[in-house]
């Protein structure tokens, strides 16, 4: 059984598509998470949701928008797609601020 | 300047060997992470520390919050520790998380 798992794991689309990457954790967490993994390996929060409700808005394009259906999905949807946007998307699950956090196995987007 | 600063980028070790790795921060914080992210690019999150020393099998964690300092070591050193460590800080003021760029470390047999 997966803890915390993405959808899907590779996604190639071309510029100006939307799309979406799903997050799911069976752990009864109720903080989760997306990153962003650029390519050269440097990792960044993206946004960070508390029981269905946005905490963490790092300055990123209003082109991502997650949407927290309930407290076991985290989903990642992006507008217009822009090659820049092209690196491995991570969304993590953690209960309560100060526990580990376990990862999900990352989605890798390319924009082409 | 990064808010949060790893040495060595790169380390190359010898089965066996004793490693440190080391993390320095410029933010007050409240937590403090080490993840471990391998060569398939998976993610897990080793310790979360925010005083003292945590240890967990042949990895200990060490946090000196005076310094702003961090190390994580790895003792019996074994290739399968190839990986690249990040460490990450959660700021005491508003919910920022900082990231380090990370050390790859490679164990050779």
């Amino acid at each position: 059984d997966t803890a915390v798992s993405q959808t899907p794991k590779y996604l190639v689309t071309q510029m100006g598509n939307d799309k979406s990457i799903k997050c799911e954790q069976n752990l009864g967490h109720d903080t989760m998470y997306w990153y962003k993994q650029d390519s050269k390996k440097f990792l960044k929060i993206m946004f960070s949701y508390n029981n269905k409700e946005l905490i963490i808005n790092e300055t990123v394009p209003n082109r991502f928008s997650p949407k927290s259906p309930d407290k076991a999905h985290l989903n990642l949807h992006i507008n217009s797609l822009e090659l820049g946007d092209s690196a491995v998307y991570f969304c993590a699950s953690r209960f309560g601020p100060y526990t580990e956090a376990f990862f999900g196995q990352g989605t890798r987007l390319t924009v082409v | 300047k990064n808010e949060v600063e790893q040495s060595p980028q790169n380390l190359t070790a010898q089965e066996g060997e004793f490693i440190t790795i080391n993390c320095s921060y410029s933010v007050g914080i409240s937590a403090l992470h080490w993840l471990q992210q391998h060569p398939g690019g998976g993610i897990v999150s080793l310790f979360m520390l925010s005083s003292g020393k945590k240890k967990h099998g042949r990895l200990i964690a060490t946090i000196n919050i005076q310094e702003k300092h961090s190390s994580l070591h790895i003792t019996a050193s074994h290739p399968r520790d190839s990986a690249v460590y990040i460490c990450a800080v959660r700021s005491n003021t508003g919910n920022q998380f900082y990231f380090g760029t990370g050390t790859s470390l490679t164990v050779i047999p």
